[in-house]
């Protein structure tokens, strides 16, 4: 079945630092890859999606890439602040055989930006 | 921009309970989803709807069940809450920007 892997230890950095978080995926080829960030007891909030044709998708301090060759989604904040600080969840859309297609997510990894 | 909303974001329950948990949201989108989500497991799709009446089994349906009478409203049901069903309940439909547009949440306690 599909795979989806994120770091599950906590990356702690420094503010106005780079933070890089790891999506990996096995057994499956999405057509497009999602992130979301997720703050304590909340839902999780839309960020970027990017698709299978697409190499890299910016937004703001935002970039995603996704490497369809070696399974891997990157997912990079820039100038990081404190109120970066959260769960990051990647997510693949999956069809399965059903009537529509739906994410499914990664653990997430929970980046913590530090003053 | 799409709104979700979940009627109760905590509530306790006793087991054997028949428990509602409602979602509604206010684009008229086809497509809901409902997700639970547990410390170290991640989200885990538990039903979804494709329109009204119509509904199909996600990856951990055993134990739930759904409903959707209206296009905008998306039940889940726990037939006889058990210990194992305390979580998170996170009801989700697609948003702007192809991307999901998910509720704030429910916590249940199943005690």
């Amino acid at each position: 079945s599909q795979k989806i892997e994120q770091n599950s230890e906590a990356l702690n950095i420094q503010e106005g630092k780079t933070a890089t978080l790891t999506c990996n995926y096995t057994n499956y080829s999405p057509a497009y890859l999602q992130w979301y960030r997720q703050d304590p007891g909340r839902g999780p909030v839309f960020l970027l999606l990017i698709r299978e044709n697409e190499k890299e998708k910016r937004k703001e301090r935002l970039k995603v890439t996704f490497d369809t060759t070696l399974k891997q989604s990157l997912f990079h904040i820039t100038a990081s602040q404190p109120a970066d600080s959260a769960t990051y969840l990647c997510a693949l859309d999956w069809r399965g055989g059903g009537a529509t297609n739906k994410l499914i997510f990664g653990t997430g990894t929970l980046l913590a930006v530090q003053p | 921009d799409v709104k979700v909303t979940q009627s109760s974001r905590y509530l306790v329950k006793r087991t054997g309970e028949k428990v509602f948990l409602e979602c509604v949201q206010d684009m008229d989108h086809e497509n809901m989803f409902w997700y639970r989500q547990d410390p170290g497991l991640g989200l885990r799709l538990i039903y979804f709807s494709y329109d009204v009446k119509m509904k199909e089994k996600g990856d951990i349906p055993e134990g739930y069940s759904v409903s959707r009478e209206k296009k905008e409203r998306f039940s889940l049901i726990l037939e006889s809450a058990s210990t194992n069903q305390t979580s998170m309940y996170l009801c989700a439909t697609p948003g702007t920007g192809n991307g999901y547009t998910f509720g704030s949440g429910t916590r249940l306690t199943v005690v």
